[in-house]
């Protein structure tokens, strides 16, 4: 069975500063890992993905997260927040086999001016 | 780009009647995902089809019914509404399935109140 828990239901950074929302999964089998980023009253939008490709992964607005397997961790970081990644933001497992995914119960990004 | 689109974006119902939800996947995608988001929740797997087939069943309740059309449209059927089907309803497409590192793309939800 997969799963990922993400510690920390909100958190606060000042504008410029760097934003660290961790993740931690728990799979059976090699994972495959997303970040997905939720504006109020939208959609998820996918900021990057894990395939076992290269463990660092870039993603779309300057995010970046490092797959790192011995941790079980799929932090999601980037190094000066804006105010406009302001957000809701999931870390999400793919299951295997199928592919539904599953959430953790999200962070709340807060910008600070 | 197309994106995922999904229809209506609000619906208000009372509780026992019946709501139907369309989503329309990106071109050329084959598979389809429900999610229900409770208010403050993660989104929970309902269910989801490959090539107009079941592929995987999570959460959804009995109550509910969907499926995917020859043009691989879905449609969720609710009935008997209950006040704690209240959430956000979203759909996700991608391509392919059984390979689980391609990623969903989602809509931007369908809001369901119950009054």
């Amino acid at each position: 069975a997969q799963s990922v828990t993400q510690l920390g239901s909100h958190v606060s950074v000042s504008e410029g500063a760097l934003v660290l929302l961790r993740c931690n999964y728990s799979s059976s089998v090699p994972p495959y890992l997303f970040w997905y980023v939720q504006y109020p009253n939208q959609g998820l939008q996918l900021l990057l993905k894990y395939t076992s490709a290269a463990t660092l992964v870039k993603g779309i607005n300057g995010f970046e997260a490092e797959f790192k397997k011995s941790e079980t961790s799929f932090h999601l970081t980037k190094p000066s927040a804006h105010m406009s990644d302001a957000a809701e933001y999931f870390c999400a497992v793919s299951a295997f086999p199928g592919n539904q995914f599953y959430f953790g119960t999200g962070t709340s990004l807060t910008v600070i001016p | 780009a197309a994106g995922v689109i999904q229809s209506p974006r609000h619906l208000i119902k009372e509780k026992r009647e019946t709501a139907t939800l369309k989503c329309y996947p990106i071109p050329r995608h084959d598979t389809v995902y429900w999610y229900q988001q409770g208010p403050g929740q993660d989104p929970q797997f309902l269910i989801s089809f490959y090539e107009k087939m079941q592929s995987d069943k999570g959460s959804i309740p009995d109550r509910f019914s969907a499926q995917q059309f020859s043009d691989y449209h879905s449609e969720l059927n609710m009935s008997s509404l209950e006040l704690g089907d209240s959430a956000l309803y979203f759909c996700a497409s991608s391509l392919g399935w059984g390979r689980g590192q391609q990623p969903q793309h989602f809509g931007d939800g369908t809001r369901l109140s119950i009054l």
